[in-house]
Order: structure tokens, then sequence, then C-alpha cells
């Protein structure tokens, strides 16, 4: 088992490009869930979805956020434009939906975003 | 504000010393979750608390998930720098499985 697969590592951008994230989740985990850590806010949600659909994204900063999941095994976050405030670590975590209320989440070892 | 607060939110302690890390909330949590992050990786997972009361032990680590499912906490004996690192807990609301994450407990055990 891989764990979540998350690419790049780190990627630094010039305010106003265009970032995407990529997250590959744990086979036969059907949630994922992408989180933002920052030093102030800690981490938070931005969005989920169960079954490959978007659940809740009212974590989503704004309308320069979207995320993707076409299919099981693969998720984007895009970040068109990018602000220096957008600077921060994202992590994708996944986590079987059995209804069971002991699974955790694994989570990647995150995107280190650094906008200048 | 944090739904859920952690205390203390930075913790330097000598090896061998105990300690203990509280997780409090004023909302009822259907399940509790207690995560160990260090430099440069993921959280990872240490311990699901789901029933009021629950005490769970992990080696060196007892969680306790209070009777009224609002608060939780952590205690460390004797403790190791192996320890050191940021201790989150996080929990659940509903069947949803949406964790929301505690402010986070930086932890240094010095040799």
């Amino acid at each position: 088992d891989a764990g979540v697969i998350q690419s790049p590592r780190h990627e630094v951008t010039e305010m106003g490009q265009e970032v995407t994230l990529r997250c590959k989740p744990i086979s036969g985990h059907n949630s994922l869930f992408w989180y933002r850590q920052t030093m102030m806010r800690g981490l938070e949600l931005l969005i989920y979805f169960n079954n490959n659909v978007p659940i809740d994204d009212s974590g989503m900063p704004e309308d320069r956020f979207s995320a993707k999941m076409p299919n099981a095994s693969f998720s984007t976050l895009k970040i068109q434009p990018s602000e220096p405030r957008d600077s921060a670590v994202y992590f994708c975590a996944s986590r079987r939906r059995d209804g069971s209320r002991s699974a955790g989440y694994t989570f990647g070892s995150g995107t280190r975003l650094t906008v200048v | 504000t944090q739904l859920l607060e952690q205390s203390p939110q930075f913790l330097s302690i000598q090896e061998g010393e105990n300690l203990t890390v509280y997780c409090n909330s004023s909302s009822v949590f259907s399940s509790l979750q207690w995560y160990r992050q260090e430099p440069g990786e993921g959280p990872v997972l240490l311990v699901t608390v789901v029933t009021g009361g629950e005490v769970k032990k992990l080696k060196r680590l007892t969680f306790q998930f209070g009777d009224a499912r609002k608060d939780s906490s952590l205690h460390i004996t004797a403790a190791q720098p192996g320890d050191t690192g940021l201790y989150l807990c996080a929990g659940a609301m509903d069947s949803s499985y949406k964790l929301i994450f505690g402010s986070g407990t930086r932890l240094l055990v010095r040799p």
C-alpha cells in the first residue's frame, strides 16, 4: 500500500499563475478530503468527495479555488489565479466510508505551495 | 473561532516527564480522533474514541473521551524525544465523516 500520494511536494509560483495540485487516494477508499494548513489557521477542510461526488465545498475560500475528482483514483485542486495569501501546505486525505466511526483518515505528505 | 480548542499550544519538557494535552469544545462529537504530525509530513492517526467516558491506552499514551463527548485528553507518561511533534485532536459531529481539527499542541521533548 503506497498510501495517499500527492504531487508536487513543493511548488513555487508567481502571483497570478494557475496552480494544480494532484492526489491519488488509497485504493478502496471512497472518501477524499482536501485540507489546507497554515500556522495562523491550522488545518482547514476545503472540500470533500464521497464516491467521486463533491459533498461539501463550503470551506473553499473563493471562486479562484476548484476541485475535481474524475475517477476513484485521482483528484485535483486548482487555484487560478494564485495569490500570495494562498501560500500554505495543502493536504489530501482519504478514508474508507464503511459506516465505522473508528476508521481514520490517511493523509498524504502534502504540497507546500509558495506564491511570490 | 476554533470549534475545538487545544491546550497548551506549546509544551517543552524534559525526557522522562509526564504531560497532558487537552481538547475542548462546546459541541458534542460522535467520535474524536488524535493525530500526530511530524515536520514535512501529514498527520498520522493515533487513536479513535467513540463512547463517552472511554479510555484507550497505546503504550505510554492514554486517551480519554469526556462523558458528554465534548472534550478529550491525551496523557503521555515518561515522555521521550521521539514523542516530539504536533498533536491534533479532530472531531466528527455526525455520520458525514467530515473531521474538524483542533488548533494543535506542539510538543518538544528535550533529551
